[in-house]
């Protein structure tokens, strides 16, 4: 079983849509998360980074954590063409030996057509 | 326009040839990292930096060689290189704090053709 589960889509949805993307993880140690946005042929941007359990919001971007379950979301309200990239979940190690290393789900391909 | 910059943005070499990425940022990051990242998948991590000093390397094959000179800059030597070797190499920096969770920032990275 993979640390971070991430369902790969693709995912289409009409422009102007409400698109829920979700992540799900199994390691406790887990206690930061973020989410990238890759577009083609560009690195991964940074959207959204969150710790607590709850939500924060961003513009049309809101990040949902749930540590009970082990669930992580982001949320994208109106979505627009722009939005249409690979968004992927991510989660650092903590210190030690495994200092710096971020686990990956393997990244939804969202496409949002006009 | 991201705040890591990668050079060259597409490099084409032969299996014998020797060359250089370098990987620049100016944002006071003392951690900075090299992935590999294949077409649908996400990066792997090959290489960590902590203060100049290698902190991780994962388990990556010798004709890959990291360097970091300074704070600022990191370079990934490349000699020997094998066709499977072909993919995106991206830089990333982030703070170094006691815990590491500090959310890393990515480059563009430079597309690396073997052939």
């Amino acid at each position: 079983q993979k640390e971070v589960e991430q369902d790969p889509g693709p995912l289409s949805v009409p422009e102007g849509a409400i698109v829920s993307l979700n992540c799900t993880y199994s390691n406790s140690a887990f206690q930061y998360f973020m989410w990238y946005r890759q577009y083609s042929r560009k690195g991964p941007e940074l959207l959204m980074y969150t710790y607590s359990s709850g939500n924060k919001e961003d513009g049309r971007f809101t990040a949902q954590v749930d540590k009970s379950s082990k669930y992580i979301s982001l949320f994208i309200r109106d979505s627009q063409p722009s939005d249409s990239a690979t968004y992927l979940c991510a989660s650092p190690r903590a210190g030690g030996t495994s200092y710096g290393k971020l686990t990956f789900g393997q990244g939804t391909i969202l496409t949002v057509h006009p | 326009d991201t705040e890591v910059t990668q050079t060259p943005k597409h490099l084409v070499m032969g299996m014998t040839n020797k060359k250089s990425l370098k990987c620049e940022q100016h944002m006071g990051h003392r951690a900075m990292y090299w992935y590999k990242q294949k077409a649908k998948k996400p990066p792997e991590l090959m290489f960590v930096y902590s203060y100049e000093k290698l902190s991780i390397n994962e388990s990556v094959p010798s004709r890959f060689s990291p360097e970091c000179p300074n704070s600022s800059l990191l370079n990934l030597h490349l000699h020997a290189l094998q066709p499977e070797d072909s993919a995106l190499y991206l830089c990333a920096s982030s703070q170094v704090t006691e815990n590491s969770n500090q959310p890393q920032h990515f480059g563009d990275g430079t597309r690396l053709s073997i052939l």
